[in-house]
């Protein structure tokens, strides 16, 4: 059972514009949600994460927006550049400090 | 400062034989998890210590995988008895606790395992 869902395994967007990855999750009790990239050979790097209180956290070029109605969270990147291009995981959690329920990740790919 | 490390970074063994795998954590943190990534699929929860607290095994997926976690920072995870579909990337995270917030997990490079 994918609790966590990235329905998309791969995205291509061009230079400058914007790119945005969306999750869906099915289980409610999920009280914090984060993003990771990660690049060929190396681990998962941390990106930006949300609570489940609030619905929009941003942080520089990178915005996270959640709607716990839809169980669907999204990340936006404005604008993309080249050096965006890698895998995204969006990941939820269900207390503080606990396991991460990944999703299957989505390949971006930002073109010059 | 130093991030987490683990090792080696690529395993190549035979079926049936025993395999270790080595993290070192973020100095200071309490938490530390262990999750895989097979080919094209996701990454998947296998194991989390939390400071003295029993671990938490729920996702490891048969008896032939354990993991301890020495002095509350070094942790090995050892897969007995290795089968093909074990082929991995295995990666290790660690976090803080120190209150408030959630606590993001930091991870390490990885142990690439390839059973023959």
């Amino acid at each position: 059972d994918q609790q966590v869902k990235q329905n998309s395994p791969s995205l291509s967007v061009q230079e400058g514009r914007i790119s945005i990855l969306n999750c869906d999750y099915t289980n409610s009790m999920f009280d914090y949600f984060l993003w990771y990239k990660k690049y060929p050979a190396e681990g998962p790097t941390f990106l930006i994460s949300i609570s489940s209180i609030k619905d929009k956290n941003e942080d520089g070029r990178f915005t996270v927006f959640l709607n716990k109605s839809a169980k669907h969270l999204s990340l936006h990147i404005v604008p993309s550049q080249p050096g965006d291009s890698a895998v995204y995981f969006c990941a939820a959690i269900q207390n503080q400090g606990g396991k991460l329920i990944f999703g299957q990740g989505t390949e971006l790919s930002v073109k010059p | 400062g130093a991030g987490v490390s683990q090792s080696p970074s690529n395993k190549v063994t035979e079926k049936g034989k025993d395999v270790e795998l080595r993290c070192d954590p973020i100095s200071g943190h309490t938490a530390l998890y262990w999750y895989r990534q097979s080919l094209g699929q996701g990454l998947e929860f296998l194991i989390y210590f939390q400071g003295n607290s029993a671990p938490d095994k729920s996702g490891l997926p048969s008896d032939r995988f354990s993991a301890e976690r020495t002095g509350g920072s070094v942790s090995t995870l050892t897969i007995q008895r290795t089968q093909q579909e074990d082929s991995a990337v295995y990666l290790c995270a660690s976090s803080s606790t120190l209150a408030g917030g959630v606590y993001e997990q930091y991870f390490g490079p990885g142990t690439r395992l390839t059973v023959t």
